[in-house]
């Protein structure tokens, strides 16, 4: 079962910032935060990662909370190709591969 | 710099059959894993290979098999196909081996199975 809980929608209006909330309580001290997106009929597509500090780089921002228990993904001007799922996915450094829920299905109204 | 690639694009196989899905990965990427995503779910992981040895695997029974070749192309195979086994199949590369590096999606096999 996939360890983080996101809404299963969400709407954002052009120009806006798109905020999207992840729930991980139950992550361990050594599993990082990842940020996937999957635009309709096309594999996923990485867009960060961060284990405590916040992190940004040229798609988004990742705003991690102080006790790591949620963290939130900021698209600081949501264009129309920014409908997507959008995936949060906890995970160690392992081999096991990433687990993906069931994300959050990001609609931008124009 | 050349993506990840995966062939063919669709497939049609009927219950029982054998099948196999080809991945090309990204230049310099020596680690590949494969998911089978089921329509409206999130992708499901099957297993990854590094340096050609299997060294992962989800939860999947042992009729799906892999290997990966030394330019680090892979190919998925799935024996005795299965309705269930309709899904989207999609391979990812990633440098390193067990590290949490990002991995980059191919677009996907769809495969039917009838």
């Amino acid at each position: 079962d996939a360890k983080t809980t996101q809404p299963p929608s969400m709407d954002c209006a052009e120009g806006r910032a798109a905020n999207l909330p992840c729930n991980h309580s139950t992550i361990s001290g050594n599993e990082y935060v990842y940020w996937y997106r999957q635009i309709h009929s096309q594999g996923p597509q990485y867009i960060i990662h961060g284990l405590k500090n916040n992190e940004t780089n040229e798609m988004a921002s990742l705003i991690i909370t102080e006790d790591r228990k949620s963290s939130t993904l900021i698209l600081p001007h949501a264009t129309l190709r920014d409908t997507a799922v959008y995936y949060c996915i906890v995970r160690g450094g392992g081999a096991d591969g990433l687990t993906f829920g069931k994300g959050t299905h990001l609609i931008i109204q124009p | 710099e050349t993506g990840v690639t995966q062939s063919p694009t669709h497939l049609i196989k009927t219950r029982g059959q054998q099948v196999t899905l080809r991945c090309s990965s990204q230049s310099g990427h020596n680690t590949v894993s494969w998911y089978q995503q089921a329509l409206g779910q999130g992708p499901q992981f099957i297993f990854q290979y590094y340096r050609e040895e299997e060294n992962g695997r989800g939860n999947f029974p042992p009729r799906f098999s892999g290997l990966q070749f030394p330019n680090y192309s892979s190919e998925l195979n799935v024996n005795a196909l299965e309705l269930d086994d309709s899904a989207l199949y999609l391979c990812a590369s990633a440098p390193g081996g067990r590290t949490g590096n990002e991995q980059f999606f191919g677009p996907g096999t769809r495969l039917t199975v009838l």
